[in-house]
């Protein structure tokens, strides 16, 4: 059974900081997803990879994927308030996007 | 409208009750599907359809019945549910399920409460 572990699952931090969070996944696959989701608020897509060793960034946020290490992490750098929201990588079975198997999500909360 | 609409928002609904969850996709997707967000387990797959077609069933329960009548619309029919069953249910679509990659986009879900 394929397992997609998140962690941390909760993180509060101070605006300005940076932190990463972690995604990893227990089967092989080159393709994972990210996204932000708000409370109340649907799925929003942040970042497709699609590779090993593909990284992304976008604003304030980047992510990385390592095939090899079943690992991806997204990096938050000198974060804002307005990145507050849950984060859910999820990994592609199929290698196709219809296969996801979602992580459990971390709750980022940032500070003031 | 834009992107994937879900109605209702909300809805709740007794053990013995008949009811439906609509999703419309306006992105001229040709795949659909529906999730599970339990507040306790990680997003789950439910169901898969392809042109009109189901193409995944990851062992859902049968009083959870799917509808695709077109490939912008997708119903789940809900009856005889049992409170486990409240979470909130997030339709997604995609271009086209035989592409080799392929974007999920997510509609707004419906927080369902079963009593």
């Amino acid at each position: 059974e394929l397992k997609v572990e998140q962690n941390p699952l909760f993180l509060s931090m101070q605006e300005g900081k940076n932190y990463t969070i972690y995604c990893n996944y227990s089967t092989t696959s080159d393709r994972l997803y990210w996204y932000r989701q708000d409370p109340g608020k649907s799925l929003e897509s942040l970042f497709v990879l699609l590779s090993n060793g593909a990284v992304k960034q976008e604003g304030r946020l980047m992510a990385s994927l390592d095939t090899k290490a079943r690992l991806s992490t997204l990096h938050i750098t000198a974060a804002v308030h307005d990145l507050s929201a849950t984060y859910f990588c999820a990994v592609d079975i199929d290698n196709a996007g219809n296969m996801l198997t979602f992580g459990g999500g971390t709750r980022l909360m940032v500070k003031p | 409208e834009t992107g994937v609409t879900q109605t209702p928002r909300h809805l709740v609904m007794g053990m013995t009750n008949k009811k439906s969850l609509k999703c419309e996709q306006h992105l001229g997707h040709n795949a659909m599907y529906w999730y599970k967000q339990s507040a306790k387990k990680p997003l789950e797959l439910m169901f898969v359809y392809s042109l009109e077609e189901r193409v995944e069933n990851n062992s859902v329960p049968s009083r959870f019945s799917p509808e695709c009548p077109n490939s912008s619309h997708l119903f789940l029919h809900l009856h005889t549910l049992q409170p486990e069953d409240s979470a909130l249910y997030l339709c997604a679509s995609s271009q086209d399920y035989a592409l080799s990659y392929n974007e999920q986009f997510f509609g707004p879900g419906t927080r369902l409460t079963v009593l």
